[in-house]
């Protein structure tokens, strides 16, 4: 089954301006990670962020984490019309390096 | 960064055949690998969790005998759809995690392998 939902499905902005994809999620977890997939391809890590971590950064990329809210966010600043792609959140627990997957945000960025 | 490899990419098959697909880990030893399957703009389903020399432990719903899966090797994972039917097409992707992945449950993933049959 899917770890949570995310939010909204799908996004469509110009390039230059930023995009916030939300994630909730059902279960206990210790840390969130968020992937990127382009059409018919594998995915991409992005950024992980421990469940003891609320914010972290890199690059153009931003992500929070709210366990009392069992939810994260990721900010992608500055977009660019390369960014476009599906993004998905996936949560993992224990050491067994298992992830579930949100049901992920596909992003569309005009050049 | 970690090398997943994935093959073949895309396959067409007859129903009633079997169809494997490998996964390999190219430049590290991976004692974890995850197969997932992907319905077109869908999410990935985890179908199996896969430990190197042991049997893999299947999700709930997932038949064990359709989709066999082995890892005989430290970089290499197989998975077996047997008899597949058009509802069998899918994209499948494997992930793999190496020793050293500690707590961070980082996965590499592969390319992802396009099941279709006919």
């Amino acid at each position: 089954s899917q770890q949570g939902e995310e939010d909204p499905q799908a996004l469509s902005i110009q390039e230059g301006e930023n995009a916030t994809m939300n994630c909730s999620y059902k279960t206990s977890i210790n840390n969130l990670q968020w992937y990127r997939q382009n059409s018919g391809r594998g995915l991409v890590h992005l950024i992980l962020i421990r469940s003891n971590e609320r914010e972290k950064h890199s690059g153009r990329l931003r992500v929070t984490l709210d366990t009392s809210k069992k939810s994260s966010s990721l900010l992608i600043t500055a977009s660019r019309a390369a960014d476009t792609a599906s993004y998905f959140c996936a949560g993992g627990s224990g050491n067994t390096g298992k992830l579930i997957f949100g049901q992920g945000t596909t992003l569309q960025v005009k050049p | 960064g970690a090398v997943v490899s994935q093959h073949p990419s895309r396959v067409i098959c007859k129903s009633g055949t079997s169809v494997k697909i490998e996964c390999r880990s190219l430049d590290f030893q991976a004692t974890t690998m995850f197969w997932y399957r992907q319905f077109p703009k869908k999410s990935l389903m985890l179908m199996a969790t896969s430990n190197e020399g042991s049997k893999a432990t299947y999700e709930q719903g997932v038949e064990k005998d359709k989709f066999l899966i082995n890892h005989a090797s430290l970089t290499l994972s197989t998975l077996t759809v047997t008899s597949a039917h058009p509802e069998d097409s899918s994209f499948y992707i494997c992930s793999a995690r190496g020793r050293l992945a500690g707590e961070t449950g980082e996965l590499f993933f592969g390319e992802g392998s396009r099941l279709t049959v006919l």
